[in-house]
């Protein structure tokens, strides 16, 4: 156990939709990261949040967006779903950035 | 922009004999990390390399960061089951953020 939490483990929703994926970071970690993993693409970095602001963008597309809050728990928002869109998204956690990171389950999205 | 590319994709290998994947950056990278996701988790930290040249162990694990900076390897002596998941390296995009590349990873299939 990580001790990073996310939630729903899994999510089946249809094209077109809007969801929201929730992440707890370890106590006491400022940093939070949001990766998805396809079966083709690998692991890909979204974005990455520090202590509430948000810190470095990677390929995320406009549909989508994140925030952290003043408690430090995470959401990200993905809207006008597409089938493209179904993967497993992770959450991350680190004290400080460069340092490793901490992983939680995850949450398997599915897009019918 | 930035790849980390990581070779072979996929290894089969019987129990008892070795096994070794290389990761390479375009770019030179201030640190390596490794992490370890078995089927159906989510990735585990296992490493991080700093310095040019360095090597670490973990039992029957080596992790090497080239001279350059810009690869790194892992080498399991002797697998076991257990070992089986997919490797996968990831180098810092920005100095001063968290955000990581990573490479598309090694799965790794051990034969009992």
């Amino acid at each position: 156990d990580s001790g990073v939490t996310q939630t729903p483990k899994h999510l089946i929703t249809a094209t077109g939709q809007r969801v929201t994926l929730r992440c707890s970071p370890r106590s006491g970690d400022l940093s939070v990261y949001w990766y998805q993993q396809s079966l083709d693409q690998g692991l890909q970095f979204l974005i990455q949040y520090y202590n509430g602001e948000e810190r470095a963008k990677g390929n995320i597309l406009e549909r989508f967006s994140a925030q952290q809050f003043p408690d430090l728990h995470s959401e990200l928002n993905l809207s006008s779903l597409e089938l493209g869109d179904s993967a497993l998204y992770f959450c991350a956690s680190s004290v400080d950035k460069g340092l490793e990171q901490f992983f939680g389950p995850g949450t398997r999205l599915t897009v019918l | 922009g930035q790849q980390v590319m990581q070779i072979p994709q996929y290894q089969h290998v019987q129990e008892g004999e070795d096994f070794t994947t290389y990761c390479n950056s375009s770019t030179t990278l201030s640190n390596i990390q490794w992490y370890k996701q078995r089927p159906g988790g989510h990735p585990v930290f296992l490493i991080q390399l700093v310095k040019s040249g360095e090597v670490k162990k973990q039992k029957r694990l080596t992790f090497q960061f080239g001279e350059a900076k810009k690869n790194s390897s892992l080498h399991i002596t002797a697998t076991q089951t257990t070992d089986v998941g997919t490797y996968f390296c990831a180098g810092p995009r920005l100095m001063y953020t968290g955000k990581l590349i990573f490479g598309q990873g090694t799965t790794l299939q051990v034969k009992p």
